[in-house]
């Protein structure tokens, strides 16, 4: 049973527009939600976080949202850029980020030159 | 280099053999976490220490695995008689108490 989904497998966007990643989770328990990236052949990097308290964290060009009644997060990268091309996965966790990360499955993200 | 660092980076071994790999966290991180990741699919907790102590174990961890960390630095997970279902990269990650994971480059296992 996945507890962290990621129900889109791949997404392709033009550069320089907005990209969105979503994320639903089924444990209302998680009270702290993490974006990584991965590049192939290297570990997932962390990209950005939020804690249940807020519904938006923003970082740059990262924004993260978060709708707790709807159990859903997402990721909205503007403006994007070919080197966001990655694999990018939602993670979640119970106590603050005190206990393990769970991950979804992960969305590639191809921006288009 | 101070990021995690794992080695081997790539292990392929016949099914019945045994492998070990080994995780160096960032220094100043008290938690080390084992994880794996097969195709299509995120990663997926195996273990965790804090300093030398093994605090959770999932239950992806059958008994042909084992994982230590001796002296609260680096990291070893073992697999015994490997079946070809092994096969996956094995990633460490380590963090303060409360940060975010800082994850290695993985080790890639493939079991013939």
């Amino acid at each position: 049973d996945q507890q962290v989904k990621q129900n889109s497998p791949s997404l392709s966007v033009q550069e320089g527009r907005i990209s969105i990643l979503n994320c639903d989770y089924t444990n209302s328990m998680f009270d702290y939600f993490l974006w990584y990236k991965k590049y192939p052949a290297e570990g997932p990097t962390f990209l950005i976080s939020i804690s249940s308290i807020k519904d938006k964290n923003e970082d740059g060009r990262f924004t993260v949202f978060l709708n707790k009644s709807a159990k859903h997060l997402s990721l909205h990268i503007v403006p994007s850029q070919p080197g966001d091309s990655a694999v990018y996965f939602c993670a979640a966790s119970v106590d603050t980020g005190n206990t393990p990360l769970v991950f979804g499955k992960g969305t590639r993200l191809s921006v288009i030159a | 280099d101070t990021g995690v660092s794992q080695d081997p980076r790539h292990k392929i071994t016949k099914r019945g053999q045994n492998v070990t790999f080994r995780c160096d966290p960032i220094s100043e991180h008290n938690r080390l976490y084992w994880y794996r990741q097969t195709l299509g699919q995120g990663p997926e907790f195996l273990t965790y220490f804090q300093n030398e102590a093994q605090l959770e174990k999932s239950r992806l961890l059958s008994d042909r695995f084992s994982a230590e960390r001796p002296k609260g630095s680096f990291s070893t997970l073992e697999i015994q008689r490997t079946e070809q279902g092994d096969s996956a990269m094995y990633l460490c990650a380590s963090s303060l108490a409360w940060g975010e994971l800082f994850f290695g480059e993985g080790s890639r296992l493939t079991v013939l």
